[in-house]
């Protein structure tokens, strides 16, 4: 078992472009998680699948996020026309646990936007 | 709703110190508990869990408690070591209505001086 893997680690991108970042989940986990984090701050849920439905999204999530999860197993999350408050830390999680729901994080994603 | 409420930081202890870093939740349900560790530039790591009352998650010399009575899961290591340093995040889960989404604290930071 690998982990959850990430990619890219650093992503730097001028305001308004659009970028793509990849999650690729531990395999036999079934839950997928999308957070971002800023600097100080706990991971802020951004939203979730079972498998390959998309089960929640956060109220606070921009219509320029989209995630997609297309087999059940690696996720993507794309922004659209790029903001610089979009300039986070963009961590994925796994999960597949009936018992305790733990969750396993990848390495996330630094998100600069200039 | 659910929300975790930690203990403002930084914690600056010198090595060999003992470590309590406190944390206390409200839920609507009967969750699982988590504390999880994050190092500089990664990602979260799983530290140690509790799913029920009573019941103590330990590791890497980590310990927490599952205080129904008080809401509380506090973190407690007895000799801290340079390495500890990071920030430690408090966290819950209540797997109801099919929801596996958790709640984390805003977390703490640790420094430890040799």
């Amino acid at each position: 078992d690998t982990g959850v893997s990430q990619n890219p680690r650093h992503k730097i991108t001028k305001r308004g472009q659009n970028v793509t970042f990849r999650c690729d989940p531990i395999s036999e986990h079934n839950r997928l998680y999308w957070y971002r984090q800023t600097l100080g701050q706990g991971p802020e849920f951004l939203t979730y699948f079972q498998n390959e439905a998309q089960l929640e999204k956060s109220r606070l999530l921009s219509d320029r996020f989209s995630a997609e999860r297309p087999k059940g197993s690696f996720s993507t999350l794309e922004i659209q026309r790029t903001e610089q408050g979009d300039s986070a830390m963009y961590l994925c999680a796994s999960s597949g646990g009936t018992v305790s729901y733990e969750q396993y994080f990848g390495p996330g994603t630094r998100l600069t936007v200039t | 709703g659910n929300s975790v409420t930690q203990m403002e930081g930084p914690v600056t202890l010198s090595e060999e110190a003992f470590l309590t870093i406190n944390c206390t939740y409200t839920a609507t349900g009967y969750p699982s508990l988590f504390w999880y560790v994050q190092y500089p530039g990664e990602g979260l790591q799983l530290l140690l869990k509790a799913t029920k009352a009573d019941d103590k998650g330990s590791n890497k010399g980590f310990e927490a408690t599952y205080r129904k009575e008080t809401t509380s899961f506090h973190l407690e290591k007895g000799s801290v070591q340079v390495s500890d340093s990071a920030v430690y995040f408090c966290a819950l889960i209540i797997a109801s209505g099919g929801s596996y989404i958790p709640t984390f604290g805003r977390g703490t930071s640790l420094i430890v001086h040799p």
